[in-house]
């Protein structure tokens, strides 16, 4: 069974601070990695993928990954409260996107 | 960005009824879509996943009798719910890939059985 685990939170950081989310996976032969935004009663929206050991930046997220620990975590620098929402990472095992339970963001102003 | 058409929004509908839902890939030709169902504070699971012209692959669990995939054209997919249940109360949400690493959701559909 492959998994995708994060913490449900909620996450709770005042506006304008770093949050950091986490998520680790079971598949190791796992090539790809993603994070999706999804505020309540919407589908999800792709915010970053990696695929490469390392950090990826784009805008005021920066994907990391480190495969020998088989660790994702995203960063949102300078949170705002539209950031507020969950944030799902997700791992492509054989063609197939696996989803975690996501964690929940909450940015008070 | 793609853009994937789902409708409808909402339905609420019977118990025993049918319900189908459509997922259209807008602006480009989505090789395979998928059906993902959440429920409330849950992640997305994986239904089913169907390429155009063939029968979809169903995810262990899920019955192929009760969740009817219909992937007709490179465009189009349908999920037909038959006799529903209040149990299939469920957010269903489609995605569609062009065959590389990005998938493209619909903006869901929240059905409600009575």
């Amino acid at each position: 069974q492959k998994e995708v685990e994060q913490n449900s939170g909620p996450l709770s950081v005042p506006e304008g601070a770093i949050a950091s989310l986490n998520c680790t996976y079971s598949d190791r032969g796992s090539q790809s990695f993603f994070w999706y935004r999804q505020y309540s009663g919407k589908s999800p929206e792709l915010i970053m993928f990696i695929y490469s050991n390392g950090d990826k930046e784009d805008g005021r997220f920066t994907a990391q990954l480190n495969k020998a620990s088989q660790y994702v975590s995203l960063l949102i620098r300078d949170s705002q409260p539209s950031d507020s929402a969950t944030y799902l990472c997700a791992v492509k095992s054989v063609e197939k996107l696996v989803f975690g339970k996501g964690t929940k963001l909450t940015v008070n102003p | 960005g793609a853009v994937v058409s789902q409708h409808p929004s909402w339905v609420i509908c019977k118990s025993g009824t049918s319900v189908k839902i459509e997922c259209r890939s807008l602006d480009f030709q989505a090789t395979t879509m998928f059906w993902y169902r959440q429920f409330p504070k849950q992640s997305l699971m994986l239904m089913a996943t169907s390429n155009e012209g063939s029968k979809a692959t169903y995810e262990q669990g899920v019955e192929k009798d009760k969740f009817l995939i219909n992937h007709a054209s490179l465009t189009l997919s349908t999920l037909t719910v038959t006799s529903a249940h209040p149990e299939d109360s469920s957010f269903y949400i489609c995605s569609a890939s062009t065959g590389k690493e990005k998938l493209f959701f619909g903006s869901g559909t929240q059905l409600s059985v009575l």
